[in-house]
């Protein structure tokens, strides 16, 4: 069984601009989550998404969206990007039977640099 | 709120033991998970611990103490390629959904 995949693996941004990530869950999954990740600040829950339905919310400002497809498949969008958005943007999808909290499979991340 | 605490940097030796703990504060709280994280690639679930007790899974082994919103994960026979990032993770009951809430994580530094 193929594993989560995220597209693209590195982002090079400039301040202002938006940005749009994809992942790809494991075949099967219909749970999607999307977690920020920055040094020292560990995996910061940014939003679930489950049969096209955003199912729970972490605290982030609205520039952060997402959406999912009837494929699970999910995009993340920031928009206005600032500096403080340079991070790991991690996906990771589960059964999704009891939300993102069975066992989360996450993907490699996308690295967003903003400049 | 939510917090969770667990210590920046651990480092042992090979072939030793080592446990990583974990302190939590939160209301509606389900379970607790520990993730592994290497450089450079992307957390891997090890552990879940709903019950109090210890549950091993090979060289690994977590422990959970509701009554003292307390956690630990213990790694034995050290390896280098345990070298790693630690995270626990707490699945909350908020509202009307789950939630997962991860520590800044414990970097393990194993050495020969």
């Amino acid at each position: 069984k193929a594993g989560v995949t995220q597209t693209p693996r590195y982002l090079i941004k400039t301040r202002g601009q938006q940005v749009t990530l994809s992942c790809s869950p494991i075949s099967g999954h219909r749970s999607v989550s999307w977690y920020q990740q920055t040094p020292g600040q560990g995996l910061q829950f940014l939003f679930e998404y489950f049969s096209e339905t955003q199912r729970n919310k972490g605290n982030f400002p609205g520039r952060f969206s997402g959406r999912q497809f009837s494929n699970s498949r999910s995009e993340m969008n920031v928009s206005t990007l600032e500096l403080g958005d340079s991070a790991l943007y991690l996906c990771a999808s589960s059964g999704g039977g009891s939300g993102s909290t069975d066992t989360q499979y996450f993907g490699p991340g996308t690295r967003l640099t903003v400049l | 709120g939510q917090s969770l605490e667990q210590p920046s940097e651990v480092t042992a030796v090979e072939g030793a033991i080592v446990q990583i703990n974990c302190t939590y504060q939160t209301s509606g709280f389900y379970g607790l998970s520990w993730y592994q994280q290497h450089d450079g690639g992307a957390p891997t679930f090890l552990s879940y611990n709903a019950l109090d007790g210890l549950e091993e899974t090979g060289r690994f082994s977590s422990f959970l103490s509701r009554s003292d919103s307390y956690g630990y994960l213990l790694l034995q026979e050290l390896q280098m390629k345990d070298s790693a990032s630690y995270f626990c993770a707490v699945k909350a009951r908020m509202d009307s959904s789950y939630k997962l809430i991860f520590g800044s994580g414990t970097r393990l530094l194993v050495r020969p």
